[in-house]
């Protein structure tokens, strides 16, 4: 049975930092492509950031670029997303999401939610 | 970059009839990489159909997907009072997905 499990999110300030972890089983992890998505209150989702299956090649949405840090540990069978500088508009449940080439964002968490609020 | 737009942004109709979903692409895309899925309050995105027109495992019959090129469609057949949520479609491209707007499918 596939699981995906996110955590590590909570309420910090504007500024703050935040570690995102999505644990995995069911499937091979290092053959799939992992990804964050996230979903602000009342919007529509929004791809994060993807990492490769290796772990060397990552992409970054423009709104996130230079301040969050996808990357994994494929002997941990996890994914994290390393959130700095955060803003009130990154509040959102955060989805981790495994997919590979014709079939992206496959098996979804249940989200974790970052709320940055002063 | 490649821009999704739903349509309707919300569809009203009852249990039984028949629900057809636009997705345009601003410019051509991969079949391939034309993904649809279905999101509830407080659950997890599921996937409906990858590749324009597959079905995910475990997806009822009763959805289909078609297009190609900047006009995707996503077809329900006679709705089940489980299918009434929001849809997107959602583009992969060469270094990152564009997800449409979203279309709320809601009980009339």
């Amino acid at each position: 049975e596939v699981q995906v499990v996110e955590s590590g999110g909570g309420l910090v300030q504007p500024g703050g930092s935040l570690r995102l972890s999505c644990a995995v089983s069911g499937f091979t992890f290092r053959k799939y492509a992992m990804n964050w998505v996230r979903q602000a209150p009342g919007k529509g989702l929004e791809w994060v950031a993807s990492v490769t299956g290796s772990g060397d090649i990552t992409y970054y949405a423009d709104s996130v670029r230079g301040r969050f840090t996808i990357s994994r540990d494929n002997s941990k069978n996890t994914l994290y997303l390393q959130m700095n500088s955060l803003r009130a508009e990154d509040t959102a449940v955060y989805y981790c999401a495994a997919g590979v080439a014709v079939v992206p964002l496959q098996h979804w968490g249940q989200g974790t939610l970052v709320t940055v609020s002063s | 970059e490649v821009v999704l737009t739903q349509s309707p942004g919300t569809l009203s109709l009852s249990p039984g009839e028949r629900a057809t979903l636009s997705c345009r692409a601003s410019q051509s895309v991969s079949d391939i990489y034309l993904s649809w899925y279905q999101k509830k309050p407080g659950q997890a995105p599921r996937l409906l159909i990858y590749g324009a027109s597959n079905r995910a495992t475990g997806v009822p019959g009763r959805f289909s997907g078609s297009g190609s090129g900047t006009d995707f469609t996503l077809t329900i057949t006679r709705l089940e009072p489980e299918d009434f949520a929001v849809y997107y479609c959602l583009q992969y491209g060469s270094s990152s997905y564009t997800f449409g707007q979203g279309t709320k499918l809601e009980i009339k």
